[in-house]
């Protein structure tokens, strides 16, 4: 079975700077990677995604995420952070096309609050 | 990007009635849709697998005489929370898998039953 793990419930950082949101997975197989960000009381928007190719991803909003197999991580980061970057953000992992079923859902990470101090 | 709908985005109802809430995707066909439930601060649980003119799948501990899905159409599915009780206050989110696999998740609806 898959598994996401943020070990982070909560980042802070402050404006301008360089952040980081940890995350590590287990899955058999070449994973499906992605990242979602989340608003008060709002569904989930689509960051970015691995699937094959580049082990940097770059995504929406200036996000980029970074594919370590060896490490079994995928780490989102973003070189400048802004304040309306403040949100909750998850990890997700999907299986490869291998699987079927069930198998094939999303599984999320337990998220991480990023806050970003003006 | 696709968008998928969430209607209504807020509920309030008393204890013992039913809530219905519908899931649309707005500018592709899903044949497969998700129910999602999150409580604050806390991740998405998957409550259930539906597919276009097939019965829901249930994940493991989620009751579906409480929680009914209904897939009728490829751009609609419905979650309906029969019998209501304060603990199934929450956050119900769905989302919607495209052709390509992606999957487009609704803004959510905010269930508080008093």
């Amino acid at each position: 079975a898959q598994s996401v793990a943020q070990p982070e419930d909560q980042v802070n950082v402050a404006e301008g700077n360089p952040l980081t949101v940890k995350c590590t997975y287990s899955v058999s197989g070449n994973p499906y990677l992605f990242w979602y960000v989340q608003y008060p009381n709002r569904g989930l928007q689509f960051l970015l995604k691995y699937i094959t190719g580049d082990n940097l991803v770059k995504g929406s909003y200036g996000f980029e995420a970074e594919f370590n197999k060896s490490q079994t991580s995928f780490h989102l980061k973003k070189p400048s952070a802004l304040v309306s970057d403040s949100a909750l953000y998850f990890c997700a992992v999907r299986p490869p096309l291998i699987s079927s079923g069930s198998a094939r859902q999303l599984t999320f990470g337990s998220g991480t609050q990023l806050t970003v101090l003006p | 990007g696709a968008v998928v709908s969430q209607h209504p985005s807020r509920v309030i109802c008393k204890s013992g009635t039913s809530v219905k809430i519908e899931c649309r995707s707005l500018d592709f066909q899903a044949t497969t849709m998700f129910w999602y439930r999150q409580f604050p601060k806390q991740s998405l649980m998957l409550m259930a697998t539906s597919n276009e003119g097939s019965k829901a799948t249930y994940e493991q501990g989620v009751e579906k005489d409480k929680f009914l899905i209904n897939h009728a159409s490829l751009t609609l599915s419905t979650l309906t929370v029969t019998s209501a009780h304060p603990e199934d206050s929450s956050f119900y989110i769905c989302s919607a898998r495209g052709k390509h696999n992606e999957q487009f998740f609704g803004p959510g609806t905010r269930l508080t039953v008093l």
